[in-house]
């Protein structure tokens, strides 16, 4: 949707390891999310960025870290600390585009811990 | 306590039929109240967005409203049909965007 892409759409990973998923966009919005989504549930807001080289937690940030060092990206790594991190994760932008506001999601990332 | 609490959990109803779907929200003022649609699996997508002033927007089929006096919003969806089934999740932008948990809707034949 919009101009945002997350990769990849699948992603399996082992029990302790780290594994970052990644968030660009084209957009030029200043405001960029992530969210995880549990089967048969709403969203949970992990980390967002309002600006480069700021970001402030969520609901659920324990186990997860982020980085904004461009406008146009926002990582985020599921560190060995989560307890459960299995889920579908979802990234979205947001900002003003010729006066009016606006706020586009990614296809997501479905997490698999095996 | 969420600060965006959506009814009901979920609905079922038959093709051609309307629903109401409803989202009660705590956050005031904010900048804008969206209605996503997720399809399984998908990202969601906008079906509309109001600001604090506004009280109702379409799109198409669906219809949304906003008393900002109870703090209820509502989409309206009219002749609904198969592809209708889907979450929708209602959104208060302050700061940074609140969900609602959202309704899943089945439309059946």
């Amino acid at each position: 949707d919009g101009g945002i892409t997350q990769s990849p759409k699948y992603l399996f990973r082992k029990e302790g390891q780290n594994v970052t998923l990644s968030c660009e966009q084209n957009l030029n919005h200043d405001a960029m999310y992530w969210y995880r989504q549990d089967p048969g549930q709403g969203l949970r807001l992990i980390y967002y960025s309002q600006i480069v080289n700021d970001f402030q937690k969520g609901d659920i940030a324990e186990g997860y870290s982020v980085s904004r060092e461009k406008k146009e990206s926002f990582p985020l790594t599921v560190t060995s600390a989560q307890k459960n991190p299995t889920a579908f994760y979802l990234c979205a932008s947001g900002g003003v585009n010729r006066g009016n506001t606006e706020a586009f999601f990614g296809q997501g990332t479905r997490l698999t811990v095996v | 306590k969420n600060q965006v609490e959506q009814s009901p959990q979920s609905l079922i109803i038959l093709e051609g039929k309307n629903c109401t779907l409803q989202c009660n929200y705590t956050v005031s003022p904010f900048s804008n109240l969206r209605w996503y649609k997720q399809d399984t699996g998908r990202g969601p997508v906008s079906l509309t967005i109001m600001t604090f002033s506004e009280n109702t927007k379409s799109n198409g089929r669906y219809t949304a409203t906003l008393d900002a006096d109870t703090k209820q919003s509502s989409l309206h969806i009219t002749a609904s049909q198969l592809s209708d089934s889907a979450s929708y999740i209602c959104v208060v932008t302050v700061n940074d965007m609140r969900f609602g948990a959202g309704t899943r809707l089945t439309v059946k034949p």
